[in-house]
């Protein structure tokens, strides 16, 4: 089992929808946690993070967490063509070292 | 000014050669990374260092060594290269070492012939 799974999509949505991104990952005791956009042929941005239970905001995009089920997901209003690129979740795990650890990452398209 | 920075943008090189990546960041940051994204855009931690020390070395074949002469530079050094180390390699830096915020270097594409 993948320690942090996300589909690897493409997920295609129409400008102006929203963009639903999902991720689960295995470690139980993981507290934090973060959503890296990249776009092709660049390096990943970090543009949420997320440490409690709920929901967190920060203009377009919201960070849901559920730490019992084990899933953070990303959701991003209004989606534009400058949103395409590859969403990457990644968690905080409880080893030593605080190693984070990325998922394969889910490639958003956002269509005129 | 570029916040961490790497060099060289792109490594072409022999099986069998050994060469060096180098990273500098200027942002005053305690803790280095070193990070392998292969084909399938699978990002992964290789190795950690938190004010010249190592604290994070995972399964990574011997042949790749890190050195940090200071705490704004984290090199890595590849001997005896093989075709599956071809891949983009990141060096990123973050405050401390609680993740908060990894900045991220703009990759180093390797190929290995």
């Amino acid at each position: 089992q993948k320690e942090v799974e996300q589909n690897s999509g493409p997920l295609s949505v129409p400008e102006g929808a929203i963009a639903s991104l999902n991720c689960t990952y295995s470690d139980r005791g993981s507290q934090s946690f973060f959503w890296y956009r990249q776009y092709s042929g660049k390096s990943p941005e970090l543009i949420m993070s997320i440490y409690s239970n709920g929901d967190k905001e920060d203009g377009r995009f919201t960070a849901q967490l559920n730490k019992a089920s084990q899933y953070v997901s990303l959701l991003i209003r209004d989606s534009q063509p400058s949103d395409s690129a590859t969403y990457l979740c990644a968690v905080e795990g409880t080893g030593g070292g605080n190693k984070l650890t990325f998922g394969t990452g889910t490639q958003l398209k956002v269509e005129l | 000014d570029t916040a961490v920075s790497q060099t060289p943008k792109y490594l072409v090189t022999q099986m069998g050669n050994d060469k060096s990546i180098k990273c500098e960041q200027n942002l005053g940051h305690d803790t280095m990374y070193w990070y392998k994204q292969d084909s399938k855009k699978f990002l992964k931690i290789m190795f950690s260092y938190n004010n010249k020390e190592l604290i994070i070395n995972e399964t990574v074949p011997n042949r790749f060594s890190p050195k940090s002469p200071d705490k704004a530079h984290l090199n890595l050094h590849i001997n005896s290269l093989e075709l599956g180390d071809s891949a983009v390699y990141f060096c990123a830096s973050s405050y401390g070492t609680d993740n908060e915020k990894l900045f991220f270097g703009s990759g180093t594409q390797l190929s290995v012939l």
